[in-house]
This record gives C-alpha cells, structure tokens and sequence, in this order.
C-alpha cells in the first residue's frame, strides 16, 4: 500500500525567507504527484500538478520538482509571505483516480 | 464556471443515525471521488464514481456507502453513525483519470 510522509509537520519561517517541504512516496509506480493547500476548516486548493513523466513544475513563487526513483518531491517557495501560511499536502496518485495523501506540514509566516 | 460545491456545510448527529451528504461536481466532470479527513488518520479515500458507476473503493466499512445521478452529482451516505464517523467530508471532481482533482469546501459532520 502506498504511505506518504511529510517533513517536517511544522514550519514556522520569517516573512520573506525561502522554504522547502518535503514529500516521500514508498510505490515509485505513481500516474501524477499534487501539491495542496488547506486553510482551516476549509477544503484543498491545487497548487502544482507533476505527471510521472516531469521533473519539476512552477507556478508564480512555487517550484515542485519530482524525483520518482527515490520517491521524493519537494515544494519550494519563494519569498515567504503571512497569506502563505496554511497547511500543505501532497498526494499521489497511482493507476487508480485517488489520492494517497501525506499527513501534512503546516506553515506559518511570521510577519 | 462554478466549483465543487457541497450541501450541507455542517452537520450535527447522534450515534446510531444516518446520513446523506451531496456533491456537485464542476460542469462536465464525470468523476466524483470522495474522501474523509480526520486529525487521527489524515485524509483517506472513500470511493470513486465514474458516470454513475462505482470505479474504486478505498477501505471503509460498509456503512459508508454512495452513488452518482446521470447529471454526475453524487451522494454519500452512513449509516448507524459512530463517534468516529465525525470528520471533514470531502468531494473532488475531475475531468477523468489523468486530470487535477478539484476540491469541494467539504462537509463537516459531528457525531454525538
């Protein structure tokens, strides 16, 4: 069965500093890999999608790069700002449409 | 074009009751997966439906049941509620399988 783990669970970073999140798969055989945004009691926001075929993908200050050999990805932003702070997740999809999810890591943006 | 929306926002129940959440899905998606999300167990996938066809099932007891209409809204329902059941409910749909899921606001459910 496919496990996904995030680190670190918590992050609490500056306004303005770079970060990096962490995400790792352990069944390499994925279709796609996303990274999601949670606010609070709200539901999730698509940030960045990687087919198994891609190595990274961008959008504004977010980088996601894939390397599904070792099961890793990583979601970078830039330039950290306090509406960044929410909850990430990232998800991977296998041969079937669902999602196996990781467990989260929460970002807070200090002003 | 209109997002994921889901009815009800909040719900309250007691133990040994039943109930129906609804999902509609955006404009000409077909697919309309759902999940549960607790802060024990995270996010776990219940079901898929695929023009109105269930097409994958995660690992949830049988009390968690659904189906999907021909205009592709679908509908989930417990039955004999449990503490445990209380949780995030949420739906996302999708154009089909190599498609983004997009996410519902979600169903919040406590069970009493």
């Amino acid at each position: 069965k496919q496990e996904v783990t995030q680190i670190p669970a918590a992050l609490s970073v500056p306004e303005g500093e770079n970060l990096v999140l962490n995400c790792s798969f352990t069944d390499s055989a994925i279709y796609n890999l996303q990274w999601f945004r949670q606010d609070p009691g709200k539901g999730l926001t698509s940030l960045l999608l990687i087919q198994s075929s891609q190595r990274e993908q961008t959008s504004g200050r977010l980088n996601a790069s894939l390397d599904k050999s070792s099961g890793r990805s990583t979601l970078y932003i830039a330039a950290s700002q306090p509406g960044d702070s929410a909850t990430y997740l990232c998800a991977v999809k296998g041969g079937a449409n669902n999602l196996f999810f990781g467990t989260g890591t929460r970002l807070t943006v200090i002003p | 074009k209109a997002g994921v929306t889901q009815t009800p926002r909040y719900l309250i129940k007691t133990r040994g009751q039943q109930v129906t959440l609804s999902c509609s899905p955006i404009s000409g998606h077909r697919s309309v997966s759902w999940y549960q999300q607790t802060p024990g167990q995270g996010l776990q996938f219940l079901f898929e439906y695929f023009s109105e066809t269930q097409r994958n099932k995660g690992n949830f007891p049988g009390r968690f049941s659904g189906r999907q209409f021909s205009n592709s809204r679908s509908e989930m329902n417990v039955s004999t509620l449990e503490l445990g059941d209380s949780a995030l409910y949420l739906c996302a749909s999708s154009l089909g399988l190599p498609e983004t899921q997009y996410f519902g606001p979600g169903t919040r459910l406590l069970v009493l």
